[in-house]
């Protein structure tokens, strides 16, 4: 299996414009998270799904902020209007479930907002 | 609700040096613990785990061992080595069914030639 996979691995944009970044997980897995690292604020949940459901989204951030899993490999985090504080490294990671509560990170996407 | 606190870094010892990087947890029930690494550049990857009490999780000559007298998981290496440089972080995960992960703040770990 090729684990995780996110794109873009890296995107710089200016304020205001929309961002999406993409994640498939490892096929099979039943739970997907999408976490947020700053050197400032270290690493952040914001949201996880199960069976392609959203199950707990209290660590969005904002209305700017929102996350759909159309499919069981793929999940979209979408930033509209981006601002600079939005500025992060943005992880995707896929659980298997039932047994096995491991967490699989793909490689990161490193969002920049000028 | 549950947390987990790590020492705070950075870490930085001489290579073949002992290393403990201390973790403790606060949790309702009975949680698995684990440790991740993340190399710079890369997403967070899985070092050991444990899950249940006494039990000891190795991997690379790193260990860490389940105490739930002091609610502790403190990592250890008895020789590291410059390549072992990275972030450290613990973490815990609710048994029950969530699946949700509680990270530490992680440490970070410079290892001198």
């Amino acid at each position: 299996d090729a684990g995780v996979i996110q794109s873009p691995r890296h995107e710089v944009t200016e304020m205001g414009q929309e961002v999406t970044l993409r994640c498939k997980p490892i096929s099979g897995h039943d739970y997907l998270f999408w976490y947020r690292q700053t050197m400032m604020r270290g690493l952040e949940l914001l949201i996880y799904f199960n069976n392609n459901v959203p199950i707990d989204d209290s660590g969005m951030p904002e209305d700017r902020f929102s996350a759909k899993m159309p499919n069981a490999s793929f999940s979209t985090l979408k930033i509209q209007p981006s601002e600079p504080r939005d500025s992060a490294v943005y992880f995707c990671a896929s659980i298997q479930g039932h047994l096995n509560n491991e967490q699989f990170f793909g490689p990161g996407t490193r969002l920049t907002v000028l | 609700g549950d947390s987990v606190t790590q020492m705070e870094g950075p870490v930085t010892l001489s290579e073949e040096a002992f290393l403990t990087i201390n973790c403790t947890y606060t949790a309702t029930g009975y949680p698995s613990l684990f440790w991740y690494v993340q190399y710079p550049g890369e997403g967070l990857q899985l070092l050991l785990k444990a899950t249940k009490a006494d039990d000891k999780g190795s991997n690379k000559g790193f260990e860490a061992t389940y105490r739930k007298e002091t609610t502790s998981f403190h990592l250890e290496k008895g020789s590291v080595q410059v390549s072992d440089s990275a972030v450290y972080f613990c973490a815990l995960s609710d048994n029950t069914g969530g699946f949700k992960t509680i990270f530490g703040a992680g440490t970070r770990l410079f290892v001198k030639a």
